[in-house]
């Protein structure tokens, strides 16, 4: 199983709604990753959890609130988002640190603020 | 992390091969290259990399220079499905960040 499988594929939501984001791989992969694009554009890294702990996050405003409730899940929680936050959200998994850790992206979940 | 800078778009005929170039002339020493490329709506997908030797796998040949300041990404017969935006970056080993730069598209046609 070489799949990052992330749900829902599609989301619309209000600015006042909370939703969340999950994400699910089962390589016994020990990094896992958010990034968020937007069109024509190439994705930004969001945060990083190295074995369940956060490990980078780069100054993502606090209205994305990422959790890794064990090493073969990750969700992204979202209240109180903007239009502006409207994108395509990758999550990613990989072996952990070393040379030849290659991220194995899912299909992503595309969300739209209202 | 060292940048990289990759022509906006490239042409190919479907059949040939198709070289995608990437400048890095400030890659450090421990710095690996790789190349991911997204096809349209779907997440990046995992080409290749190397350190400092030409690498070949079922996808893609990757040829770094000896100064490591450039490398070529080949896809030997490139068909219609290889249309995609290609991603060079340049990575230190044992890193767990992943910088995408703005990608070549390339437009595969019959």
């Amino acid at each position: 199983d070489t799949e990052v499988t992330q749900t829902p594929k599609h989301l619309v939501m209000g600015m006042t709604n909370k939703k969340s984001l999950k994400c699910e791989q089962h390589m016994g992969h020990r990094a896992m990753y958010w990034y968020k694009q937007k069109a024509k554009k190439p994705p930004e890294l969001m945060f990083v959890y190295s074995y369940e702990k956060l490990s980078i996050n780069e100054s993502v405003p606090s209205r994305f609130s990422p959790e890794c409730p064990n090493s073969s899940l990750l969700n992204l929680h979202l209240h109180a988002l903007q239009p502006e936050d409207s994108a395509l959200y990758l999550c990613a998994s990989s072996q952990g640190s070393g040379e030849g850790g290659e991220l194995f992206f899912g299909e992503g979940s595309r969300l739209t603020v209202l | 992390d060292a940048k990289t800078t990759q022509p906006p778009s490239m042409d190919c005929a479907e059949g040939r091969a198709a070289n995608l170039p990437c400048n890095h002339s400030t890659i450090s020493g421990n710095e690996y290259v790789y190349w991911y490329r997204q096809i349209h709506s779907q997440g990046p997908q995992y080409i290749i990399h190397g350190l400092k030797n030409n690498e070949t796998n079922e996808m893609a040949s990757l040829i770094i220079t000896e100064d490591r300041k450039s490398s070529t990404l080949i896809l030997p017969h490139a068909t219609l499905r290889d249309t995609a935006v290609y991603y060079c970056i340049v990575r230190p080993g044992g890193y767990n960040k992943l910088i995408f730069g703005a990608g070549t598209r390339l437009a595969v046609h019959p």
